[in-house]
């Protein structure tokens, strides 16, 4: 069963803010937000994660809703570099770090 | 240093070939993964080591055979592979191997099984 929900593809100008949202509706208590993300034909890279509280560090900032059932990924000022699939996944406190990877965002970045 | 290497990059194997992939950290990491990507889909969890000791194992064909002989590496043995075992393998370390870890990939070993 896929837990998270993110749109297919979005574009993004250069310079601009790209706002990349996620839904995970049936989220629990002890359950992470995570994001990675994976330029083509590279490894998936790690860009950032919460549990309840908002966070923010050099690549993104990550906005949880209150109710937690939904996320948005902001990338401040989208560069050509940042084209890649935007993986949004939930995973939970008390088991293996098992990263379960749903079908991602498609996010062009245009000139 | 957060850098996870993986050889070879590329590989081209026969059905009836035996080859390794191997992965390499030393972030001091105790935790180490193997991912499969088949193309335009999404990595899926294969294996996870934890203290070189097999934890997870998703019910992968045993004609993946993993291995972690240290903590700092670790290899995927392949052997009578088919056509559709194709694709981008991972690997990817974390501390421990709990949740809440970040996980660092590698950038992957391409496989072309004939």
């Amino acid at each position: 069963d896929a837990k998270t929900t993110q749109p297919p593809s979005m574009d993004c100008a250069e310079g601009r803010a790209a706002n990349l949202p996620c839904n995970h509706s049936t989220i629990s208590g002890n359950e992470y937000v995570y994001w990675y993300r994976q330029i083509h034909s590279q490894g998936p890279q790690y860009i950032i994660h919460g549990l309840k509280n908002n966070e923010t560090n050099e690549m993104a900032s990550l906005i949880i809703t209150e109710d937690r059932k939904s996320s948005t990924l902001i990338l401040p000022h989208a560069t050509l570099r940042d084209t890649a699939v935007y993986y949004c996944i939930v995973m939970t406190t008390d088991s293996w770090g098992k990263l379960q990877f749903g079908a991602g965002t498609q996010v062009v970045v245009t000139p | 240093d957060t850098e996870v290497t993986q050889t070879p990059k590329h590989l081209v194997m026969g059905m009836t070939n035996k080859k390794s992939l191997k992965c390499e950290q030393h972030m001091g990491h105790r935790a180490m993964y193997w991912y499969k990507q088949k193309a335009k889909k999404p990595p899926e969890l294969m294996f996870v080591y934890s203290y070189e000791k097999l934890s997870i194992n998703e019910s992968v064909p045993s004609r993946f055979s993993p291995e972690c002989p240290n903590s700092s590496l670790l290899n995927l043995h392949l052997h009578a592979l088919q056509p559709e075992d194709s694709a981008l393998y991972l690997c990817a370390s974390s501390i421990s191997g709990g949740a809440g870890e970040t996980q660092y990939f590698g950038p992957g070993t391409r496989l072309l099984v004939l």
